[in-house]
């Protein structure tokens, strides 16, 4: 099976930051990396697939970049409502794994 | 609008079942593979279960196989999630979510439920 690590697990920033989250695979899955936005007692929402394509609605500060095994989220300019657990999840191959997250807080 | 909505969630003793339901209306829930995902308190996600439009094809994390069975009649928009001999690490909101292909392989999770939490505890 294939893991996904993410780092940070949590990270404090203030609003207008640039944050960058990065998740690696334990073998390759080509682009096939998914990135998700969950808020409290919500259910996450995806803000990209295809490790770079971006979701329809969500704003562009949000990027995806890598392929491989290294994939990166990246937030240019941090707003309020942005802080939220952030996960990555692998597409590439059953079981689709998700990595274990990255908590975005108020720094 | 789309609208999906888990339900059949609740307290049950280890060794316990349950049967969770996720109504689905606003898409074309027929065309589309369906899932499950979990999420146990205070941790992250984890993919459970996937049936093929017509049900030919089920896929189960390995925690889980041959205790739970996922199904659905398209006829009532409906996905259920069979769950037996229950384990206080089935502890979880467990959500019913649809995967969108972009290809012929990649996938996410474009549609998802409120989730319902299942407890399992003596």
């Amino acid at each position: 099976d294939i893991q996904m690590t993410q780092s940070p697990s949590s990270l404090s920033a203030s609003v207008g930051d640039r944050v960058t989250i990065t998740c690696r695979a334990s073998q390759s899955i080509s682009s096939y990396l998914n990135w998700y936005q969950q808020k409290p007692g919500k259910a996450p929402k995806v803000l990209i697939y295809g490790a770079s394509s971006l979701q329809s609605g969500v704003p562009s500060r949000f990027s995806g970049s890598g392929s491989g095994t290294d994939f990166t989220l990246t937030i240019t300019s941090l707003q309020p409502e942005d802080f939220a657990t952030y996960y990555c999840q692998q597409s590439y191959s059953s079981p689709r794994a998700f990595g274990q997250g990255t908590k975005v807080e108020i720094k | 609008e789309v609208q999906v909505v888990e339900s059949g969630g609740g307290l049950v003793q280890p060794g316990g079942s349950l049967r969770l339901s996720c109504a689905a209306s606003g898409f074309s829930f027929s065309s589309y593979w369906m899932s499950w995902v979990r999420q146990a308190p205070g941790k992250g996600l984890e993919w459970v279960a996937s049936v093929k439009q017509d049900g030919s094809e089920k896929y189960y994390v390995d925690s889980v196989k041959g205790r739970f069975t996922i199904s659905r009649d398209n006829a009532k928009n409906s996905l259920y999630l069979q769950m037996n001999s229950l384990r206080a690490e089935d502890t979880a909101v467990y959500y019913c979510a649809s995967p969108k292909y972009y290809d012929s392989r990649g996938y996410y999770f474009d549609y998802w439920g409120q989730g319902t939490l299942v407890t399992v505890s003596s």
